[in-house]
Order: C-alpha cells, then sequence, then structure tokens
C-alpha cells in the first residue's frame, strides 16, 4: 500500500496567490482529515470528511481557506488568497471509521507564503 | 484543548527502556488513550492504543493505571531511530478525532 499520498511536497507562492493542496487517502478508507503544523500553535485539526461529506470544519481558521472531497480517492484544501501567516506544513491523513483503525498520516505538504 | 499532560523533553540511552508519562485525570469512560510519535519532517506515525487494560505491539507496551488517569508508554529498547516527539492522546475511539497536544520530545543518546 501506498499510503496517503500528498501533493505538492513543497509549496512557494505570493502573498495573494492561490494555492491549492491535494491528498489521496489509502484505499478503503472512508474518512479523511486535515491537519496544519506550525512552531507556535502544533498540530491543528482544520476538517474531517466521513464518506465524502465535511463533518466537522470548526478548525478551519478563516474563510479564506476551502476543503473538498468529490470521490472518495481525492480531496483538496484550498487557500485563497493566501497570507504569510498560513505558512505552515499541512498533514492530511485517512482510516476506516466504525473499525479499530488508526489514522495513517501522509507526509505533508510545507507551504511558504511570501 | 489536550486533555493530556507531558513532559517537554526526555533523555534515554540508546538500548535502554524509554517510559514515557502521561497524564490524564479528567478521561472520561468511553475515552481511550493513543500514543502517536512525529519523527522530524515526517507525518506522525500510530504506535499503539488502550482503553484500561495493558497492551503490547511490536513497537511498545502502554501501561494503564487502574484509576485510569495516567499512562506510560514503553520503548522496551530505545535505539537512536525513536528520537522523536511523542504524543498522548485521549479520545472517543468512535469519532477518530484526533486533538495533539505539545508532546514529549524524547532523545535518544548513543
Amino acid at each position: 500500500d501506498a499510503g496517503v499520498i500528498q501533493s505538492p511536497r513543497h509549496e512557494v507562492t505570493e502573498m495573494g496567490q492561490e494555492v491549492t493542496l491535494r491528498c489521496k487517502p489509502i484505499s478503503g478508507h472512508n474518512s479523511l482529515f486535515w491537519y496544519r503544523q506550525t512552531m507556535m500553535r502544533g498540530l491543528e485539526l482544520l476538517i474531517y470528511f466521513n464518506n465524502n461529506v465535511p463533518i466537522d470544519d470548526s478548525g478551519m481558521p478563516e474563510d479564506r481557506f476551502s476543503a473538498k472531497m468529490p470521490n472518495a480517492s481525492f480531496s483538496t484544501l484550498k487557500i485563497q488568497p493566501s497570507e504569510p501567516r498560513d505558512s505552515a506544513v499541512y498533514f492530511c491523513a485517512s482510516t476506516q471509521q466504525g473499525m479499530d483503525s488508526p489514522l495513517h498520516f501522509g507526509n505533508g505538504t510545507r507551504l511558504t507564503v511570501t | 484543548d489536550a486533555k493530556t499532560t507531558q513532559p517537554t523533553s526526555m533523555d534515554c540511552a540508546e538500548g535502554r527502556a524509554a517510559n514515557l508519562p502521561c497524564n490524564h485525570s479528567t478521561i472520561s469512560g468511553n475515552e481511550y488513550v493513543y500514543w502517536y510519535r512525529q519523527i522530524h519532517s515526517q507525518g506522525p506515525q500510530y504506535i499503539i492504543h488502550g482503553l484500561k487494560n495493558n497492551e503490547t505491539n511490536e513497537m511498545a507496551s502502554l501501561i494503564i493505571t487502574e484509576d485510569r488517569k495516567s499512562s506510560t508508554l514503553i520503548l522496551p529498547h530505545a535505539t537512536l531511530r525513536d528520537t522523536a516527539v511523542y504524543y498522548c492522546i485521549v479520545m472517543v475511539r468512535a469519532t477518530n478525532k484526533l486533538i495533539f497536544g505539545t508532546g514529549t520530545l524524547l532523545a535518544v543518546q548513543p
């Protein structure tokens, strides 16, 4: 199994630009989570989906952030417009909800907004 | 809010057992104790979880006190590759909603 796949691994963009982060969960998993990690705030849960439906987006910081899961094998996290304070590592994780299965994390996307 | 308290950092000699403590005095009856670790520049990695009984797998052992207010993660023979931040998390298993605290930075020394 290839695990959770995130792309790109690194993204550098200028303030005001749109940024799209991508995630492919493990095949067969029906829950997907987006986290953000910074030195100041640690690992924060942004949003999670069950069966492609957003369940809890209370961690999404602002309206500039949006996440979609159009099908079971793909999710995006979009920031528009991006700001320097959005610089962080963004992790995606997946699991099989309802089973005794832990979260499996991808290796993250390091975003730098200048 | 994270519902656990862990030391900020610990050292351990290579080859010795690493014992990482965690306090979770407000744990509810339906909450499990989970341990994850994060090696530099990688995503968090699941280690082990338990409800009230002690658990062991190929990576570690988890000892939960009888009152469930604290637990200890044991790495029986620490190696340099075990240097990482270790997170203790309590969670209702059905939600899979992991809320991370600050964790313990374990430094394994040669």
